[in-house]
């Protein structure tokens, strides 16, 4: 069974910074593609980044685009959101998700059960 | 950007009931749609992909139909476990990897 369990989330002030970690077990991490997607308190979900297998490419949304960085470390299984400038709007429990590709397209299949970051 | 069009955005229901549910594209994306539950306090889970495909596990009164634009989750017998909050995303063309706003289902 594919577990992400994501840390790092806390109390950051206004313009401050924060890593976010996801790590994986269980999965040949290296081989997928990984995306970060948020929640603000009693929103909807945000996708926030992507990350190929290879590391290669990274897509950003338009909110975090220049402020947020995404990478991995795949000899630690691990996945990580580094984010800058951040403002009250990144408050949210933030998500790893796995990407699974099929024939056609590709979904989120494992996520981890999130971290709450709190911009205060 | 594609624009992903969720509706109803909440549904009050009884179990039993058929629950249907639309997401609208604001471009084509053939049959790239995935659809998640998400339980208060838990990680969205994926229930449906490439529009119509049943994520494994996923009892089969919940389907998807659709393509292009217009699309459509059904739950055939609303049972109580699957009071939740329901999702789209769109997976054609990214960024972003847009989600509907999603539609909360509670009973009646």
């Amino acid at each position: 069974q594919v577990q992400l369990v994501e840390s790092g989330g806390g109390v950051v002030h206004p313009g401050g910074s924060l890593r976010l970690s996801c790590a994986a077990s269980r999965v040949i991490f290296r081989y997928f593609g990984m995306h970060w997607v948020r929640q603000a308190p009693a929103k909807g979900l945000e996708w926030v980044a992507f990350i190929s297998d290879d590391g290669s490419i990274n897509y950003y949304a338009d909110s975090v685009k220049g402020r947020f960085l995404v990478s991995r470390d795949d000899s630690e299984n691990t996945l990580y959101l580094q984010l800058n400038n951040v403002g009250p709007d990144d408050t949210a429990v933030y998500f790893c998700a796995r990407r699974y590709c099929g024939a056609a397209s590709c979904h989120l299949d494992h996520w981890g059960p999130g971290t709450l970051v709190t911009v205060s | 950007d594609i624009q992903m069009t969720q509706s109803p955005s909440s549904l009050s229901v009884s179990v039993g009931d058929r629950v249907t549910i639309t997401c609208q594209a604001s471009q084509d994306i053939k049959t790239y749609l995935n659809w998640y539950q998400q339980k208060p306090g838990k990680a969205p889970k994926v229930l449906i992909h490439d529009a119509s495909t049943l994520a494994p596990g996923v009892p089969s009164r919940f389907s998807g139909s659709g393509s292009g634009t217009d699309f459509t989750f059904t739950i055939s017998s609303l049972q109580p476990e699957d009071i939740a909050t329901y999702y789209c995303q769109q997976y054609d063309k990214f960024p972003p990897f847009a989600f509907g706003q999603g539609t909360k289902l509670d009973i009646k």
